[in-house]
C-alpha cells in the first residue's frame, strides 16, 4: 500500500540551527513529491515540489529537499532556520492508482524554533 | 484571483444533525478532493472527484457523502455528525486527474473546522 513516513513529529531548534526533516515514501510507480507547511491557525502552503528532471528542488523561504529515488526519500533542509518558521511541516506523495491521482500525506512534523 | 473557496470556517453542531460543508474552485480543474486533518494522523482522504459525476472514496469516507454536479463545486455532506468527525477539513484541487511527472500541484481550500457535540 501506498505510505509516507515522516521520521519525526516532534523538532524543537534554536534560532540560526539547520533543519532536515525527513520523509520516506513507498510507491512502485512514477510520483511527484511535495512538501507543504502550515502555519498555526492557517492552511497549507506549497513549499516546493518535485516533479521530473534535477532532483535537488528550491523551494520559497530558504526550504530545499532533495529527491533520492533508490532510497524513496525527499527530505526538506534548511541552513538556518528562524522563529517565524515555527509551523507544521507536511511531505505528501502524489502518485497514480488506477489510472487518477492519489495525495497521500504523512503524519507531519511540528517544528519549534526558539529566539 | 485562483483559489479554493471553503464555507463555512467554523462550524459547532450536534450529533445527528445533516450539515454541509462546501468547496468551489474558480481554476476549471478537473481534479477535486477533501481531506480531514487529525493531530499526529496528519491529512487522510475522505472522498475525491475526478470530474463532474465522477466520485469515489478516499481513505476514511465512513459517515460522509458528496456530489459533483458542476465541475467548480464538490460539497462535502454529513448526513449524520457524530463526534469523531470532530475535525479540521480541506478541500483540494488540482487541473489533472491521473497525471505525474507534470508540473502541476493542488491548490487547498482555507480549511473548516468541525466540532459535533
Amino acid at each position: 500500500a501506498q505510505s509516507v513516513s515522516q521520521h519525526n513529529h516532534h523538532v524543537i531548534l534554536s534560532e540560526a540551527a539547520s533543519l532536515e526533516l525527513g520523509c520516506n515514501y513507498s510507491y512502485g510507480g512514477t510520483v511527484n513529491l511535495f512538501w507543504y507547511v502550515q502555519y498555526p491557525g492557517q492552511h497549507l502552503q506549497l513549499l516546493l515540489k518535485y516533479f521530473s528532471g534535477d532532483p535537488l528542488v528550491k523551494g520559497i523561504k530558504g526550504f530545499e529537499a532533495e529527491f533520492i529515488k533508490s532510497k524513496f526519500s525527499f527530505n526538506l533542509r534548511k541552513p538556518s532556520v528562524q522563529w517565524s518558521d515555527t509551523a507544521e511541516y507536511f511531505c505528501a506523495v502524489n502518485g497514480v492508482k488506477g489510472g487518477y491521482n492519489k495525495l497521500i500525506f504523512g503524519a507531519g512534523t511540528r517544528l519549534a524554533v526558539h529566539p | 484571483e485562483a483559489q479554493v473557496t471553503q464555507n463555512p470556517r467554523y462550524l459547532i453542531t450536534v450529533t445527528g444533525k445533516k450539515l454541509t460543508v462546501t468547496c468551489s474552485q474558480n481554476m476549471n480543474h478537473e481534479y477535486m478532493s477533501w481531506y480531514r486533518q487529525d493531530p499526529g494522523l496528519g491529512l487522510r482522504q475522505i472522498y475525491y472527484s475526478m470530474n463532474v459525476e465522477v466520485t469515489d472514496k478516499g481513505d476514511v469516507p465512513e459517515g460522509y457523502k458528496v456530489s459533483r454536479k458542476e465541475k467548480r463545486n464538490f460539497p462535502l455532506i454529513l448526513e449524520s455528525p457524530s463526534p469523531n468527525q470532530t475535525s479540521l477539513y480541506f478541500c483540494a484541487s488540482s487541473l489533472f486527474a491521473g497525471k505525474v511527472g507534470s508540473d502541476y500541484g493542488y491548490t487547498f481550500g482555507s480549511g473548516t473546522r468541525l466540532t459535533v457535540v
